[in-house]
């Protein structure tokens, strides 16, 4: 079972960027998909997840994101995204995914976004 | 600010145990048997130790155990080893609507 985050780099405030999780090694359409984040030298903050299809594939957000950020996944691809827009200095951070709604295992290596002028 | 409060720092000598609180309200830590502890080694991603309040995954010594009482739930390590020193956080289901509630952390030194 793994789970591999890609996608994040350095983008001035106000950009967009995507970030992808590709999942191996169990049947991806089964679980719920999370996203969370770690800014430097603090603790976990939950972005968001977005429930397995059979459950409607429905999402929830943290507030400090809703309205900006968007999770989708594509089950035939076994991947998740986090569809990041209107970026903010405060959106820095490391970016985990990993499996599941309210336990979460296992988690990604995660990838690091960094927002700045 | 955390949805739930964790001591920051704790702290023992090799062999000994060392107990983590986790303090949240009815809504979350007590009102659901879903309490989940994760262990953050510094530049690491963090890993599962313990699931439903007590329950503990595959591979997971049977050192970590996980509790519950009210509104708060706790993560003793017993027989501390130095590669148990790490941050330590804990999670709660709290709700459909109100998605990731963790704690902000405890950092665990092994004296």
């Amino acid at each position: 079972v793994q789970l591999v985050e890609s996608g994040g780099d350095l983008v001035q405030p106000g950009r967009s960027l995507r970030l992808s999780c590709t999942a191996s090694g169990f049947t991806f359409r089964d679980y719920s998909m999370s996203w969370f984040r770690q800014a430097p030298g603090k603790g976990l903050e939950g972005v968001g997840f977005i429930r397995r299809e059979a459950y409607g594939g429905t999402t929830e957000y943290a507030a400090s994101v809703k309205g900006r950020f968007t999770i989708s996944r594509d089950d035939s691809k076994s991947i998740a995204y986090l569809q990041m827009n209107s970026l903010k200095v405060e959106d820095t951070a490391v970016y985990y995914c990993t499996r599941g709604g309210y336990s979460y295992s296992p988690w990604g290596q995660g990838t690091l976004v960094t927002v700045s002028s | 600010q955390s949805a739930l409060t964790q001591p920051p720092s704790a702290s023992g000598s090799p062999g000994q145990s060392v107990t983590i609180s986790c303090t949240g309200t009815s809504s979350d830590v007590g009102g659901y048997n879903y309490v989940s502890w994760y262990q953050q080694h510094p530049g690491k991603a963090p890993k599962l130790m313990i699931y439903e309040v007590t329950k503990r995954p595959s591979g997971v010594p049977d050192r970590f155990s996980g509790s519950k009482s009210d509104n708060t739930a706790s993560l003793t390590v017993s027989g501390l080893q130095a590669e148990d020193e790490a941050d330590y956080y804990c999670s709660s289901y709290a709700g459909s609507n109100n998605w990731g509630v963790f704690g902000g952390g405890t950092k665990l030194t092994v004296l």
